[in-house]
């Protein structure tokens, strides 16, 4: 079974930084591009940001862009996201999901999601 | 960045009633647009992509369709399994961008 399960995250004061796991299994993992998309409480869902199967392509929301990184290893089936200089209306849910087509060149659609780890930027 | 603008935000309906959903984009993305569902404090779950194609498992009263600006999302019947939110989303360019939602209620 396909499974996704996210960790890392916790109550962080602003302008600190925050690291979150997502560790894959049930799929070949370097086969997929991965995602990580957000949503605030009480509000809609945001991409985050994507990272192709090799790592060779990455793109950003422009609320990110900057303050974010996403990352893989492959070998050990995880995604991760490195998030620093973090804001108020960074407070989420984080969730990470895999794309639907294998070996695909470009961001696509996410059919299997993880049930999120909540970041909680507050002072 | 393209925006995803849906339609209505929220609705009431009632069981075996048949359900539509729009969904704009502020630029054409092709038949580049994917329909989620999203139940309270669940993970969202994907219904259609490329516009029209339903994800494998997604019962057949549901079905999407539209090309360029503007897109649908269609449920034939309404069943109580099928309260929550709907969520489109393009994958035309980077950043990928959901529309805002809409909530189906039960009337």
């Amino acid at each position: 079974e396909v499974h996704l399960v996210e960790s890392g995250g916790g109550l962080v004061q602003p302008g600190r930084s925050l690291r979150l796991s997502c560790v894959a299994s049930g799929f070949t993992f370097d086969d997929y591009v991965m995602h990580w998309v957000r949503q605030a409480p009480g509000k809609g869902l945001e991409w985050v940001s994507g990272i192709r199967w090799n790592s060779g392509s990455i793109a950003y929301a422009d609320s990110v862009k900057g303050r974010f990184t996403i990352s893989r290893d492959n070998a050990r089936n995880s995604l991760y996201l490195q998030m620093n200089s973090l804001r108020g209306e960074d407070t989420a849910l984080y969730y990470c999901a895999k794309d639907r087509l294998r070996r695909s060149g470009s961001f696509l659609e996410m059919d299997v999601w993880g049930q999120g780890t909540t970041v909680t930027v507050s002072s | 960045d393209i925006q995803m603008t849906q339609s209505p935000s929220s609705l009431s309906a009632s069981v075996g009633d048949r359900v539509t959903i729009t969904c704009r984009a502020s630029q054409s993305i092709s038949s580049y647009l994917s329909w989620y569902q999203q139940k309270s404090g669940k993970a969202p779950k994907l219904l259609i992509y490329d516009a029209s194609s339903l994800q494998s498992g997604v019962p057949s009263r549901f079905s999407g369709s539209g090309s360029g600006t503007d897109f649908t999302l269609t449920i034939s019947s309404l069943q109580p399994e099928d309260f929550a939110t709907y969520y489109c989303q393009q994958s035309y360019s980077t950043p990928l961008t959901f529309g805002g939602g809409t909530k189906v209620e039960i009337k």
